[in-house]
């Protein structure tokens, strides 16, 4: 069984760079038939996808966020990351690390991660 | 961007009745349309890809249909445990989600 957990910290200042890390156990991240993505969710709204990472390394991201985020993965560790810069009080949510089945056309998301809770403030 | 767009907000369903949630694309997205479960407090669950392919461990009352812009999930006899809220994701291309419709008791 495939699980993901996230880790970092919870509280992150304002201008400053959100990092969150997410560990996969159950598999491997070196599998060729996955995507690996982050996704967030502000308190009381829906999920906005913020980018994904393959395990060769290639990204893509989210153009609403493009411009503030890197995504990069630690197949030594079976890790992927992700950094958020320039935060403001707008970027904080719980973020979700997730597993995407590649499909056809694009992915889906069949494995989350609890969530964690970020907050910007100072 | 294809912007998706679940209705009602709201839907209240008595326990045992048939609950049908609608989500729309602004253009096509074919078949690649998924729908997830989120309880409060947890992380979504997949319910359906493909608009209409249940995932693993998915009970039947839950069914999806659809294609091109517009799907439907049905869930078939509403249960206690799937009072949530529900949510409809594109992908094909940038994974986008719907706004969510929350299931709630009547």
């Amino acid at each position: 069984q495939v699980q993901l957990q996230e880790s970092g910290p919870g509280l992150v200042k304002p201008s400053q760079t959100l990092s969150l890390t997410c560990t996969v156990s159950g598999g491997s991240i070196s599998s060729g038939s996955y995507y690996w993505s982050w996704i967030r969710q502000p308190a009381g709204k829906g999920l906005e996808w913020i980018g994904r990472i393959y395990t060769s390394g290639s990204t893509n991201y989210n153009p609403s966020l493009k411009s503030r985020v890197t995504i990069s993965v630690d197949t030594s560790k079976n890790q992927f990351s992700l950094k958020l810069s320039s935060v403001t009080a707008a970027d904080t949510a719980v973020y979700y690390c997730a597993r995407g089945p590649i499909a056809v056309a694009g992915y889906y998301f069949d494995y989350w991660g609890q969530g964690t809770l970020v907050t910007v403030s100072s | 961007e294809i912007v998706m767009t679940q209705s009602p907000a709201t839907l209240s369903v008595s326990p045992g009745e048939r609950a049908t949630l609608s989500c729309r694309a602004s253009q096509s997205v074919s078949s690649n349309l998924a729908w997830y479960q989120q309880k409060p407090g947890q992380a979504p669950r997949l319910l359906i890809y493909g608009a209409s392919t249940r995932a693993t461990g998915i009970p039947a009352r839950f069914s999806g249909s659809g294609s091109g812009t517009e799907f439907t999930l049905t869930i078939s006899s509403l249960q206690s445990e799937d009072f949530a809220v529900y949510y409809c994701q594109q992908y094909n291309n940038w994974p986008f989600f719907g706004g969510g419709t929350k299931v709630e008791i009547k």
